[in-house]
């Protein structure tokens, strides 16, 4: 298995600001993905945290709002910029390992005021 | 469209019941895998099992079990005996091998209340 640790684990913002969520995986792994989860939703999929390289964003999410960064395969970052109320979510960071199972991080509760 | 369909929004049951999850997906990969998720109260997301799409075979772990049914695109999750500790959201999940290996597709899920 692998352990994920988020920091912060929730914050509360002012609109127009931007806060990073870090992400850190106990093990290295080959994928890193962010997913976001609005209140009293699913989760939906922001984007592939590609290590070396741009990420890969779905459809519907763009890199100048949501900028993702993979130094190495143990970490990854997300920023949420020029926050609203509407980004008030769950973020949550999830890796695949080599077994087969993805697991996630324990979730960034993020509150926009 | 949406792949993964969880019908049930809610389903309340008295502690000892057992209760079953319904999930419906639809792909048109011959290789994909299906995933359960359990998301308690605190928020955090715990992985219960993945599967295959070549691996029809039921599966059992504790009180949990699998039905999987490729004919009827479906893989439905009992938990048998529910416990006041099984309140929570139980998410099903697809990934498919068109896409890249973890980006998975949730259902709405379903929030499971267990009374004592």
């Amino acid at each position: 298995s692998a352990v994920i640790s988020q920091k912060p684990s929730r914050d509360i913002c002012q609109r127009g600001t931007s806060l990073t969520i870090q992400c850190q995986v106990d093990s290295q792994v080959t994928m890193m993905f962010w997913y976001r989860q609005q209140p009293g939703q699913s989760l939906t999929l922001i984007a592939t945290a590609n290590q070396g390289s741009e990420a890969t964003y779905e459809s519907g999410f763009v890199i100048d709002k949501f900028p993702i960064s993979r130094p190495n395969l143990t970490f990854s970052t997300l920023t949420v910029s020029n926050m609203s109320p509407e980004d008030s979510s769950i973020y949550l960071c999830s890796a695949a390992v080599g077994t087969g199972e993805l697991f996630f991080g324990e979730g960034s509760r993020l509150t926009v005021l | 469209a949406q792949k993964v369909t969880q019908a049930q929004t809610e389903i309340s049951v008295v502690e000892k019941e057992d209760v079953t999850l319904d999930c419906v997906y639809e792909t048109r990969d011959t290789t994909y895998y299906l995933f359960w998720y359990k998301q308690p109260p605190s928020g955090e997301l715990v992985f219960l099992i993945r599967r295959n799409s070549f691996d029809e075979q039921n599966e059992i772990s504790g009180r949990y079990s699998w039905n999987f049914q490729k004919s009827t695109s479906s893989f439905n999750f009992t938990i048998t005996a529910s416990q006041v500790v099984d309140s929570a959201v139980y998410f099903c999940a697809l990934s498919e091998l068109a896409d890249s290996w973890g980006k998975l597709q949730f259902g709405a899920g379903t929030q499971v209340v267990v009374t004592p």
